[in-house]
């Protein structure tokens, strides 16, 4: 069956440090992949999404790379900063399998000064 | 900027009863979708709609859960007769399209649904 892994243990880092997030998934071959943000007792923020034939996606302090051949992508946030910190999501989706999200279990990461 | 909106912010009540769980999309966005999260575990998807109509569902969506779109701006969960099981926070997502990689969705606040 289909998995998607993330670190389940929190992620802590000291602010300035590029922090680094890893989503595999396993049994399938997204087209795409999204990365979300959850705040505590909040819905899901859309960060970015990253198609199978990009290899990376930046978006200010945040890049994103999808490796198919790993069936593994890395999210990281340079010069982290507290506001950083939060519970992020990967939702890996292919082509034909609807417009639902799926979503890994998150890692939530802490950024301490 | 434009948001989705839930309401209530928390609702609870008594195993058995029936709960309406309310959102309103984004205006100009087509597909809607429900997802809920258990305490301490992931979002997990129950329905999505689309042209007045579910267009998918999940093995949790069963026959107690129904969506509608009763006016051009709300869009409902229905919970016939809630279980203690029930209990979890429902979020409500809109996008401007379906199509495969394309498919930003925008989510609401949530409702914390809690069944005693």
């Amino acid at each position: 069956s289909q998995k998607i892994e993330q670190n389940s243990e929190a992620l802590n880092i000291q602010e300035g440090k590029t922090a680094t997030l890893t989503c595999n998934y396993t049994n399938y071959s997204p087209a795409y992949l999204q990365w979300y943000r959850q705040d505590p007792g909040r819905g899901p923020v859309f960060l970015l999404l990253i198609r199978e034939n990009e290899k990376e996606k930046r978006k200010e302090r945040l890049k994103v790379t999808f490796d198919t051949t790993l069936k593994q992508s890395l999210f990281h946030i340079t010069a982290s900063q507290p506001a950083d910190s939060a519970t992020y999501l990967c939702a890996p989706s292919f082509t034909g399998g609807g417009n639902k999200l799926t979503f890994g279990t998150g890692t939530q990461l802490k950024v301490e000064l | 900027e434009p948001e989705v909106t839930q309401t209530p912010s928390h609702q609870v009540t008594q195993m058995g009863q029936e709960v309406i769980l309310r959102c309103v999309p984004i205006s100009n966005h087509l597909y809607f979708y429900w997802y809920r999260q258990i305490l301490g575990q992931k979002v997990e998807f129950l329905v999505s709609f689309y042209n007045n109509e579910i267009s998918e569902k999940s093995e949790i969506f069963d026959d107690q859960f129904s969506v509608e779109r009763p006016d051009g701006s709300n869009f409902t969960l229905k919970i016939r007769s809630t279980k203690l099981e029930d209990s979890a926070m429902y979020f409500c997502a809109s996008s401007e399209t379906g199509l495969a990689g394309y498919n930003e969705q925008f989510f609401g606040p949530g409702t914390r649904l809690t069944v005693l």
